[in-house]
């Protein structure tokens, strides 16, 4: 079956202790990216991947590290998380670029206390 | 950057009538609007597209219309039904100086009250 899947589901976590969420797709698309969901907000992109170790800033990615060494996963780090980064993580996919559908992940909920 | 806004935050319509939301945006070189839909706990998931190319595009129910010289885009969704309730995400692609990303509107949570 074809999809993304993300882990953890949700997450509850304190102040500065590090934290990686995966991500992985078994579409052989090209293209992957964060986004964080925000009430009133929409879905703001984080960091994508235009190919294996091709990965550029999205509109807020401070806070945030991505990496991408094999075309299937793209996982998020969080050195430091903060308060601040509370919210609905989902990762997303696409055969070429951001121009095709995005595939979303089920999404992963963090607190940050 | 480009910038998405949408309006209304909030529409409730009756089971039968017409939904309307509308998208503007800043960026003139955009040239890429999807729709997504999103429902209670679930991921989001494309419910259809228009290119710069189109003023117009249609699935069933669903329609989008694009007027570049203004810069808006909206979503018509006809005979709606209990099912269209979801939240709806409309989204623009930047131009190439922007990235390869996509700016989404803060969502609009549509009623379709039975």
């Amino acid at each position: 079956e074809a999809q993304v899947t993300q882990n953890p589901r949700y997450l509850i976590t304190v102040t500065g202790k590090k934290l990686t969420v995966t991500c992985s797709q078994n579409m052989n698309h090209e293209y992957m990216s964060w986004y964080r969901q925000d009430p009133g907000l929409g879905l703001r992109q984080i960091y994508y991947s235009m190919n294996v170790e091709v990965t550029d800033k999205g509109d807020v990615p401070e806070g945030y590290k991505v990496s991408r060494k094999e075309k299937r996963n793209f996982p998020l780090i969080l050195e430091s998380p903060s308060p601040n980064q509370t919210s609905l993580y989902f990762c997303a996919s696409s055969f070429r670029d951001h121009t095709d559908t995005q595939y979303f992940g089920p999404g992963t909920r963090l607190t940050v206390l | 950057g480009e910038n998405v806004e949408q309006h209304p935050s909030t529409l409730s319509v009756q089971e039968g009538d017409s939904a309307v939301i509308k998208c503007t945006y800043s960026d003139s070189a955009s040239n890429y609007f999807p729709w997504y839909k999103q429902e209670l706990g679930k991921r989001p998931q494309l419910i259809i597209d228009i290119r710069s190319n189109v003023g117009e595009k249609k699935d069933q129910r669903i329609a989008v219309t694009l007027n570049k010289t203004a810069k808006h885009f909206s979503l018509h969704i006809t005979e709606t039904q209990p099912e269209d309730s979801a939240v709806y995400f409309c989204a623009a692609s930047g131009s190439n100086n922007a990235g390869n990303m996509l700016t989404f509107g803060g969502g609009t949570r549509l009623m379709v009250k039975p």
